[in-house]
C-alpha cells in the first residue's frame, strides 16, 4: 500500500509570511498531484509534477519533486488568507494508474 | 459546462436508513470516480467507472454500498442500512482518459447518520 505523508498537519500564519508544507513516501509514484480543498468544497487541482527534480510555479506558489520521486514541496511566497485551506498531494496507485492515494492533508490559515 | 454536480449537498439520517447520492459529471468525461473523506483525513477510493463499466471497488466498500452508471452519464451511490460509521464526506469526481489525466472533483454530499 502506497502511503502519503504530509507535514505539518495544521499550519497557522500571519499575512506575507513564507511556508513550506511537505509530502513524502517510501513509494516512488510515477506523477503526483497537489490540491487545494476549501470548507465544504470538493479539492481542487492546482499542479502535477512529473519528472524528479521537477519545478513548478503557479504564481505565489512554486511546487518541487524530489529526484527520487518519493516527495514533493510546496512552498507558498507572501501568504494571503485566500491562501486558507487544507492542501493535498495525491498520486496514481501503482495497482491502478486510474486511482489516487491522497495523503493525510496539511490545514492552512492565514490570518490578517 | 457546469462542472460535477452532487446532489444533495446534505443528508441526515437514521441508523438502518437507506440514502443514495446522485453524481452528474462533465458531460464529456468517460470515467467517474466516488470517494469518501473523513474530518481530518484525505479523500480515499472507493470506485470507478469508464463509461458504465465499474472497473474497481475498493476493500473500503462493503455489501452495503453499490454503485452505478446506468448510461455511462450520471451515477449514483446507494448506502443501505447506513451506520454512524457512513458519516462523511462523499465525493464525485470525473475525468476524461489520457494520458495526464484530470480529475474534477464535485462539492461533496456530507451524510450524517443519527
Amino acid at each position: 500500500t502506497q502511503l502519503l505523508e504530509q507535514s505539518p498537519q495544521f499550519l497557522s500564519i500571519q499575512e506575507g509570511e513564507n511556508l513550506t508544507v511537505y509530502c513524502n513516501s517510501s513509494s516512488v509514484f510515477s506523477s503526483l498531484q497537489w490540491y487545494r480543498q476549501e470548507p465544504g468544497e470538493g479539492p481542487v487541482l492546482l499542479v502535477t509534477v512529473v519528472t524528479g527534480g521537477e519545478v513548478k510555479k503557479l504564481k505565489r506558489l512554486t511546487f518541487q519533486f524530489g529526484d527520487a520521486r518519493k516527495d514533493s514541496s510546496l512552498h507558498i511566497t507572501a501568504a494571503q488568507p485566500g491562501d486558507t485551506g487544507l492542501y493535498l498531494c495525491a498520486g496514481p496507485n501503482t495497482g491502478t494508474a486510474s486511482k489516487l492515494t491522497f495523503g493525510t492533508g496539511t490545514r492552512l490559515q492565514v490570518t490578517l | 459546462d457546469t462542472g460535477v454536480s452532487q446532489n444533495p449537498r446534505h443528508k441526515i439520517t437514521k441508523r438502518g436508513q437507506n440514502v443514495t447520492f446522485r453524481c452528474d459529471p462533465i458531460s464529456e468525461h468517460n470515467r467517474l470516480y466516488w470517494y469518501r473523506q473523513t474530518l481530518g483525513q484525505g479523500p480515499e477510493f472507493l470506485t470507478y467507472f469508464q463509461n458504465e463499466a465499474q472497473l474497481e471497488k475498493s476493500r473500503l466498500l462493503s455489501d452495503r454500498f453499490s454503485a452505478e452508471r446506468p448510461k455511462g452519464s450520471f451515477s449514483t451511490l446507494e448506502i443501505q442500512r447506513t451506520e454512524q460509521g457512513d458519516s462523511a464526506m462523499y465525493l464525485c469526481a470525473s475525468s476524461l482518459l489520457g494520458l495526464r489525466e484530470k480529475l474534477f472533483f464535485g462539492s461533496g454530499t456530507q451524510l450524517s447518520v443519527l
